[in-house]
């Protein structure tokens, strides 16, 4: 059973426009949520988390939402950009201090020029 | 030199083959662990480790093995390779003081 779900295989917008990339869990047993960029031939570049406790972190174009009632984190990027383009994981830390992280399956996102 | 550092980077391997895949970091930190990646999925969990003498076993362990010889290098084995471990595998170190950690480039590894 999967806990940590991305529902969209792919995502594209336009340069300049916002980007939300969405993300699900189903586990209450997480104490942050991750987000992960990889570009191909790379590993995953860790991007910005959020804190269970927190609703929203922000960095820079980066921001993170948190809705705990309903189980649900979303990415907003604004601006999108071209280098942007990438695909974007989803991860949640188990609790517990093994710092175990439990992934999505990612989403494509590609920023049209 | 990168922060993770895998080795090799891509790999092709005969059926019931011994593998090793090794992995070594400079930034010091405890914690590392090995991911496997199969396509159209997220990373799945092999081992940890959180020192030295610390080995813990992730959600897909079976037919792998760990060793972590010092805190900066975390080897991973597969004992007799099979065509289903076809994947790419991936290196993570962390530390507690900053969840997200460090990742190595990734091994391609391929099993005929």
């Amino acid at each position: 059973d999967q806990q940590v779900k991305q529902n969209s295989p792919s995502l594209s917008v336009q340069e300049g426009r916002i980007s939300i990339l969405n993300c699900d869990y189903t586990n209450s047993m997480f104490d942050y949520f991750l987000w992960y960029k990889k570009y191909p031939a790379e590993g995953p570049t860790f991007l910005i988390s959020i804190s269970s406790i927190k609703d929203k972190n922000e960095d820079g174009r980066f921001t993170v939402f948190l809705n705990k009632s309903a189980k649900h984190l979303s990415l907003h990027i604004v601006p999108s950009q071209p280098g942007d383009s990438a695909v974007y994981f989803c991860a949640a830390r188990v609790q517990g201090g093994s710092e175990k992280l439990v992934f999505g399956k990612g989403t494509k996102l590609t920023v049209n020029p | 030199d990168a922060d993770v550092t895998q080795t090799p980077r891509n790999r092709i391997t005969k059926t019931g083959k011994r593998i090793m895949l090794e992995c070594s970091q400079t930034k010091g930190h405890d914690r590392m662990y090995w991911y496997r990646q199969d396509p159209g999925l997220g990373l799945q969990l092999i081992y940890y480790s959180f020192d030295v003498k610390d080995i813990n076993k992730g959600e897909i362990s079976d037919g792998y093995s760990v060793s972590r010889q010092a805190q900066a290098k975390f080897s991973l084995s597969l004992e007799s390779a099979i065509p289903n471990q076809t994947a790419l595998y991936f290196c993570a170190t962390s530390d507690r003081r900053r969840p997200g950690g460090l990742f190595g480039s990734g091994t391609r590894l391929t099993v005929v």
